[in-house]
């Protein structure tokens, strides 16, 4: 596609469900991000993507997170037994690049709201 | 890390220039810095880089003083539609790009 595609766009939980987010980072990008935005804040980082391997995992709130990323393309955002303070918009980007002078294009973001 | 600070909001009027500088005291030699826009429910964009004096794109320049310790994002004749928060980072050491809080601009009529 032409650019980041993130789904679903909205999701509705009940607390202690699990939930799974995808992202389509654009094609041929080998950096991808994951970030969480909680209504009225700034952005936090969660984890980092070079192709399929995460050299970075430190932003992860919890173990009940974990991210995977296949083929060096889609990658998947699973929270294992959802709490009410997980709800935010959890969004994507992608990089041709990573490193010195880098750009992030990010998608729309998947609004996760935890009942 | 290389930690910015912006103001936490700015009003402007229609046609004006809008300035918001950044600073960043501890930048690393190699870091950029860059500028992003968000609008709400959508995720940031990017609008423009640099890494010392000046750079102009079709939306914004962006002036970087020699020493590199702050950084200011110029919006020529803003619009109702520039209304958005402004976010400027500095890429910090190892793998993380750090979004502060950013710049709340709103424009007025």
């Amino acid at each position: 596609g032409a650019g980041v595609s993130q789904s679903p766009s909205n999701k509705v939980t009940e607390k202690g469900k699990d939930v799974e987010l995808r992202c389509d980072p654009i094609s041929g990008h080998t950096a991808l991000y994951w970030y969480r935005q909680s209504l009225g804040q700034g952005l936090e980082f969660l984890i980092y993507f070079q192709g399929n391997s995460a050299p970075d995992k430190s932003g992860l709130p919890s173990d009940r997170f974990s991210a995977e990323r296949t083929g060096g393309s889609v990658s998947t955002l699973t929270i294992q037994r959802t709490q009410q303070e997980d709800s935010a918009v959890y969004l994507c980007a992608s990089s041709p690049t990573h490193g010195v002078g880098e750009k992030l294009f990010f998608g729309s973001g998947t609004q996760l709201s935890v009942l | 890390l290389a930690k910015t600070t912006q103001p936490i909001s700015m009003d402007s009027y229609e046609g004006q220039e809008v300035n918001i500088t950044c600073s960043h005291n501890n930048i690393a030699t190699n870091d950029y810095i860059t500028w992003y826009q968000q609008f709400p429910s959508q995720g940031p964009r990017f609008i423009i880089q640099g890494y010392k004096t000046k750079v102009t794109n079709e939306v914004a320049s962006l002036f970087i003083p020699a020493d590199r310790k702050s950084s200011t994002l110029s919006l020529p004749r803003v619009s109702l539609s520039d209304t958005a928060v402004y976010y400027c980072l500095a890429r910090s050491y190892g793998n993380k790009l750090v979004f502060g809080a950013g710049t709340i601009l709103r424009v007025k009529s």
